[in-house]
């Protein structure tokens, strides 16, 4: 079974640019998250999506931050414009179930504003 | 609020060590909890989890056990070996709320 897919690994830009990933869950789950690892944290919660409907983004800073997931299966997450502060990993989760008990993470996007 | 808070690191160890590392947490409901482990340069991984008092949690030679009572999820490991050397994150999801709520990690250094 092909786990949790992100592109891009790596990507280093200057603050006020745009950028998005992408992540593709494992085949079949219908819940999918986004999650901010600032460098020496845990990982926080940014969306959860169940199909294409957003369940949870109240840690999300809406003002720069969007993400998406068009037809319950991939999704985008999109920052515009970029903040020094935004620097970090950006994982993607996905788990079969509405939250259910064990997530599946990619290996992550390393994000560098500069 | 829930939150999990894990013992200071980094922690550096000789291999066949016996290791502990500790993981408290605050939950409003009944949490499931979990560990999960990332090594360099990749995602996380579930390591192990328990989803009710009293269980155990193993894999790997890991185990760690829900105590309700001290509200404590401590990982351990009687012989660490060189490749453990990651950093460790206790977890929690709350039925319901449904997220993953993470601590903040601990780097564990293992020298052959």
């Amino acid at each position: 079974e092909a786990g949790v897919a992100q592109s891009p690994r790596y990507k280093i830009i200057e603050k006020r640019q745009s950028v998005a990933f992408w992540c593709n869950p494992i085949s079949g789950h219908a819940t999918l998250y986004w999650y901010q690892q600032i460098l020496g944290q845990g990982p926080k919660l940014l969306i959860q999506f169940q199909n294409n409907g957003v369940v949870d983004d109240s840690q999300l800073p809406k003002d720069r931050f969007s993400a998406e997931r068009l037809k319950g299966v991939d999704s985008t997450l999109k920052i515009q414009p970029a903040k020094l502060e935004d620097s970090a990993v950006y994982l993607c989760a996905s788990s079969s179930n509405r939250g259910g008990e064990t997530q599946y993470f990619g290996p992550g996007t390393r994000l560098l504003v500069l | 609020g829930n939150s999990v808070t894990q013992m200071e690191g980094p922690v550096t160890l000789s291999e066949e060590a016996f290791l502990t590392i500790n993981c408290t947490y605050t939950a409003t409901g009944y949490p499931s909890l979990f560990w999960y482990v990332q090594y360099p340069g990749e995602g996380l991984q579930l390591l192990l989890k328990a989803t009710k008092a009293d269980d155990k949690g193993s894999n790997k030679g890991f185990e760690a056990t829900y105590r309700k009572e001290t509200t404590s999820f401590h990982l351990e490991k009687g012989s660490v070996q060189v490749s453990d050397s990651a950093v460790y994150f206790c977890a929690l999801n709350i039925q319901g709320a449904q997220k993953l709520v993470f601590g903040q990690g601990t780097r564990l250094t293992i020298n052959p």
